[in-house]
């Protein structure tokens, strides 16, 4: 199946500090996704993504569709505890289809 | 309240027990799936289905079955569980399964096969 590479694993920042993630692919996709999970649920869409070079942003959060179409990046800025959590990036190559997930960041803020 | 249900939450058994777990929608999305979860390798799809009597295979069927007889209801069924197949599940649904729709995903299943 499709791989999509995300990275880092994991960080640990303190409070207040600006956060980086990406996604890359060997595939192009259509659809770039950003999912939040915390402990013990489901993931949460954060932002989602539908044209090559898009520039999203859902409050502190800022995530862009890369011109290649097979990479994504997600920025948090001033980042607080409730940011704490798994970050997934995922990936739909065409409209109807199956859906595609990175590994995951962990990402721990201190206060 | 809008919401993916799905049961048991956790679940222990052993090889070669059969078992189903339960999802169920009350949103009337048409786009239902499975996924699990596992350290390393964030969620793999495991089957979806587009509409009542439509299910597809997604990236990890092996060893799954799932059915769609009513448009709420989406179980995943182990025939033959092993310890592979311990993991973290979950069931999520959209409107349409377009790339638009916004998936909801249910609170997970966590399953322990011994």
């Amino acid at each position: 199946g499709q791989q999509l590479n995300q990275s880092p694993q994991s960080m640990f920042i303190q409070e207040g500090e600006d956060v980086s993630m990406n996604c890359t692919s060997s595939s192009i996709f259509n659809t770039w996704l950003w999912y939040k999970q915390d402990p013990g649920e489901g993931p949460v869409l954060l932002i989602a993504l539908y044209k090559a070079g898009e520039l999203t942003s859902n409050g502190r959060l800022t995530a862009q569709f890369g011109i290649t179409r097979k990479d994504s990046f997600l920025n948090i800025s001033a980042s607080i505890p409730s940011d704490v959590g798994i970050y997934f990036c995922a990936g739909q190559m065409t409209a109807f289809n199956k859906f595609y997930f990175g590994s995951g960041t962990k990402l721990n803020v201190k206060p | 309240e809008a919401q993916v249900t799905q049961n048991p939450r956790y679940l222990i058994t052993v090889t070669g027990k059969k078992l189903t777990v339960t999802c169920s929608q009350n949103m009337n999305h048409e786009y239902m799936s499975w996924y699990r979860q596992d350290p390393g390798l964030g969620l793999r799809q495991i089957y979806y289905s587009m509409n009542v009597e439509v299910t597809d295979k997604g990236d990890v069927p092996e060893g799954y079955k799932v059915s769609r007889k009513e448009k709420r209801n989406f179980p995943l069924i182990l025939e033959s569980p092993s310890p592979n197949q311990t993991s973290l599940y979950f069931c999520a649904s959209s409107l349409r399964g377009r790339a638009r729709d916004t998936q909801y995903f249910g609170p997970g299943t966590r399953l322990t096969v011994l």
